[in-house]
C-alpha cells in the first residue's frame, strides 16, 4: 500500500510571494489533514476534510491560506502572500473510517523557508 | 479546549537501557484516545503506540508500552531495551475520536547513545 505522498518536499520563498503544496492520501481514505509544524513545537491542525467537504478550518489563516480537495481525493495548499513566520513544515496526513480506527497516516512533509 | 504538555525536552539513554517519556493532558471529555507518534530525523512521522481512554489495560506493542492514569490525566511512554533506531522526536497526542484531530504536545528529543 502506498503512503501518503506530499510535493515539493522542500520550497524556499520571498515574503510576500504565492506558494502551493500537493498532497495525495493513501487510496480509499476519505479524511484529509493539513499540519503546520514549527521548529521546536508539535504539529498544529489548519484544516480538515471528509471526502471534499471542510470539517474544521478553525486554525486556518483564511486571509492568506486556502485549500481545497476536489474528487475528494488530492489536496493543494495555498499560501497567499506569505510572511516570515510562515515558515515551518507541512505535513498531510490521512485517515480511514475502516481498517485500524483513530490512526493516522503521515507524509514526509513539506519544508518551507520564508526568507 | 484539549491540551496536551510534554515537560521532558530532550532525554538521552543508552542502548539497552529502560526510558520513560512524560505526557500529561487537559480535557472535560469522558471518551478520548491517546497516541504516541515517533517522528525520525528527517522522516516521516509514524504511530508508536496508541490508548483508548474506556480501556483500563494499558497498551503495550512489544518494547513500547504505556501508563495511562486516567484521573491523573497522565500518559507516559515506556521504552525498553532502547536502540539506536529509537533516536527521534516523540510527540503525545490528544483525538476525541474516529477521524478527529490530533492536538499535539511540543514533543521530546529521544537521543540513544552506545
Amino acid at each position: 500500500e502506498a503512503g501518503v505522498a506530499q510535493s515539493p518536499r522542500y520550497k524556499i520563498i520571498e515574503k510576500r510571494q504565492s506558494v502551493a503544496f500537493w498532497c495525495n492520501p493513501i487510496s480509499g481514505h476519505a479524511t484529509l489533514y493539513w499540519y503546520q509544524q514549527i521548529l521546536g513545537q508539535g504539529p498544529k491542525l489548519l484544516i480538515q476534510f471528509q471526502n471534499n467537504g471542510v470539517v474544521d478550518d478553525s486554525q486556518l489563516p483564511k486571509d492568506r491560506f486556502s485549500a481545497e480537495r476536489l474528487k475528494g481525493v488530492d489536496s493543494t495548499l495555498k499560501i497567499q502572500p506569505a510572511k516570515l513566520e510562515d515558515s515551518a513544515v507541512y505535513l498531510c496526513a490521512s485517515s480511514s473510517r475502516t481498517g485500524v480506527p483513530y490512526e493516522q497516516y503521515f507524509g514526509p512533509g513539506t519544508r518551507l523557508t520564508v526568507t | 479546549a484539549q491540551t496536551v504538555t510534554q515537560s521532558q525536552p530532550e532525554m538521552s539513554v543508552q542502548e539497552a537501557e529502560t526510558v520513560t517519556l512524560s505526557c500529561t493532558y487537559d480535557t472535560s471529555e469522558n471518551n478520548y484516545y491517546l497516541f504516541w507518534y515517533k517522528q525520525p530525523p528527517s522522516r516521516q512521522m509514524i504511530l508508536v503506540i496508541r490508548q483508548e481512554a474506556y480501556k483500563q489495560q494499558n497498551a503495550t506493542e512489544n518494547r513500547f508500552s504505556v501508563n495511562f492514569q486516567k484521573a491523573a490525566k497522565s500518559f507516559s511512554l515506556k521504552i525498553s531495551d532502547s536502540q539506536l533506531g529509537d533516536t527521534a522526536m516523540y510527540f503525545c497526542a490528544f483525538s476525541t475520536g474516529t477521524a478527529s484531530k490530533l492536538t499535539f504536545g511540543t514533543g521530546t528529543r529521544l537521543q540513544v547513545t552506545l
